[in-house]
């Protein structure tokens, strides 16, 4: 069964440093989405991309935060300065072309787990 | 805003047992419901949706889900517990019409199975 991948499992960095997420999509999924679960907390969505833009952000999403299909596997969420509150887990998903309601499940990684010191 | 609550944050059942995650939605239009569950140290796991249709929804792994509309409510059953459906659970509701809308979660209900 196809799934959504994520590199690296882990990432530690210091902050202010900038840190890329990694994501492998489903692989005839068209729409792109980044989720964050800070340690106790809920599951907040960040920002969701389809036809190489943007198609809805949070408030969480702020000009620190960038997104980017560089080629037509990867979808990567990159944060330029790292501050402390950006420890969480962040979550990949993708969910197929809009056909009938039935198709546009969103499929989710298993998580990067960000740790800024 | 579309919203959804899970009032318990654990629930414990024996194995054997049935068990029941409440969830009750609030949204405007109709109501795309959703069930995932996270296993410790692993990503979200799609269980189950309600679009519309039948109001019992079977997913994986024997769960289903009750949509109940007068009462506004989701709750994910199981007619017997497995030690490991030990594990985090999320119901969720999607926020728009669109297929780039986003999901949003509920806090979570930590459902421990006892042997």
């Amino acid at each position: 069964e196809p799934e959504v991948t994520q590199t690296p499992s882990h990432q530690v960095t210091q902050m202010g440093q900038e840190v890329i997420l990694r994501c492998v999509p489903i692989s005839n999924h068209l729409y792109f989405y980044w989720y964050r679960q800070i340690l106790g907390q809920k599951v907040e969505f960040l920002v969701s991309f389809y036809n190489n833009e943007i198609s809805e952000k949070s408030e969480i999403f702020d000009d620190q935060f960038s997104v980017e299909r560089p080629d037509g596997s990867n979808f990567t969420l990159k944060i330029r300065s790292t501050k402390l509150e950006d420890s969480a887990m962040y979550f990949c998903a993708s969910s197929e072309r809009f056909r009938t309601l039935d198709t546009d499940t969103q499929y989710f990684g298993p998580g990067t787990r960000l740790t800024v010191l | 805003a579309q919203s959804v609550a899970q009032p318990e944050d654990q629930v414990n059942v024996a194995e054997g047992n049935p068990l029941t995650v409440k969830c009750t939605y609030s949204v405007s239009g109709n109501p795309y419901l959703f069930w995932y569950v996270q296993y410790p140290n692993r990503g979200l796991q799609f269980l189950l949706k309600y679009i519309t249709g039948d109001n019992l929804v079977k997913g994986s792994y024997g769960f289903e889900a009750e949509f109940n509309k007068s009462q506004t409510s989701f709750h994910l059953k199981k007619p017997s517990a497995l030690v490991s459906d030990s594990a985090l659970y999320f119901c969720a509701v999607r926020d728009g019409d669109s297929s780039a809308s986003k999901i949003i979660f509920g806090s979570g209900t930590r459902l421990s199975i006892r042997p």
